[in-house]
């Protein structure tokens, strides 16, 4: 089967904290993309970041952070010193082609982070 | 200006009304897509044009028909609808229509069936 799990429906942090949302995925083809957005209440999907299956570097963006391993078919997304602005949903997306391509999202994870 | 756009933000009807959702985007972007998603579950892609021609269509209900008139225009017609079709559907657009491709997303349209 292809899915992607995001066990947190919702976190909620203090300010300043340091958190991570957990996105494992599941999938029988080599070849695949995964991808983070953020969906704040405005409702509008915004794009994080995309990393293919041959790359597994982890990757840093000022507070944003992600831990890609194949190993444990993982993707972790980590935000250091949380802000109130990083409140919002965030989801977790698996991207493979078996002859037309196909998008498998995560249900989410809620974050709320506290003044 | 906002690069997708999406009209109504929110829509109300009843099972016998039809409707219809519009999308445009101003990026100069080639593919279009519409989502749709519902209270707890995951985001479900429905359908993507690229270049004006349908790609793919992931097995949705003909109440629900695309119209994609040029590269800058999408629209979702609705028609008969049931209840359980209340959700939040999402216009996308991306350069190529690849997979791997970014994809910008609108606002939204927020759709409750009576």
């Amino acid at each position: 089967a292809q899915k992607v799990t995001q066990a947190q429906t919702e976190i909620s942090v203090v300010e300043k904290e340091d958190v991570t949302l957990d996105c494992v995925y599941e999938t029988r083809d080599t070849t695949y993309y995964l991808f983070w957005y953020k969906q704040p209440p405005s409702g509008e999907l915004v794009f994080l970041i995309r990393r293919n299956s041959f790359d597994e570097q982890n990757e840093i963006s000022g507070r944003y952070s992600w831990n890609f391993q194949k190993s444990t078919s993982s993707f972790n997304f980590t935000i250091t010193a949380s802000q109130v602005v990083d409140s919002a949903v965030y989801f977790c997306a698996l991207i493979f082609t078996s002859g037309t391509y196909k998008y498998i999202f995560g249900t989410g994870t809620r974050l709320k982070v506290l003044a | 200006e906002t690069g997708v756009t999406q009209t109504p933000r929110h829509l109300v009807m009843g099972m016998t009304n039809k409707k219809s959702l519009k999308c445009e985007q101003h990026l100069g972007h080639n593919a279009m897509y519409w989502y749709k998603q519902s209270a707890k579950k995951p985001l479900e892609l429905m359908f993507v044009y690229n270049f004006k021609e349908q790609t793919e269509n992931n097995s949705v209900p003909s109440r629900f028909s695309p119209e994609c008139p040029n590269s800058s225009h999408l629209f979702l017609h609705l028609h008969t609808l049931q209840p359980e079709d209340s959700a939040l559907y999402l216009c996308a657009s991306s350069q190529d229509g690849q997979y791997t491709d970014t994809q910008y997303f609108g606002p939204g349209t927020r759709l409750t069936v009576l």
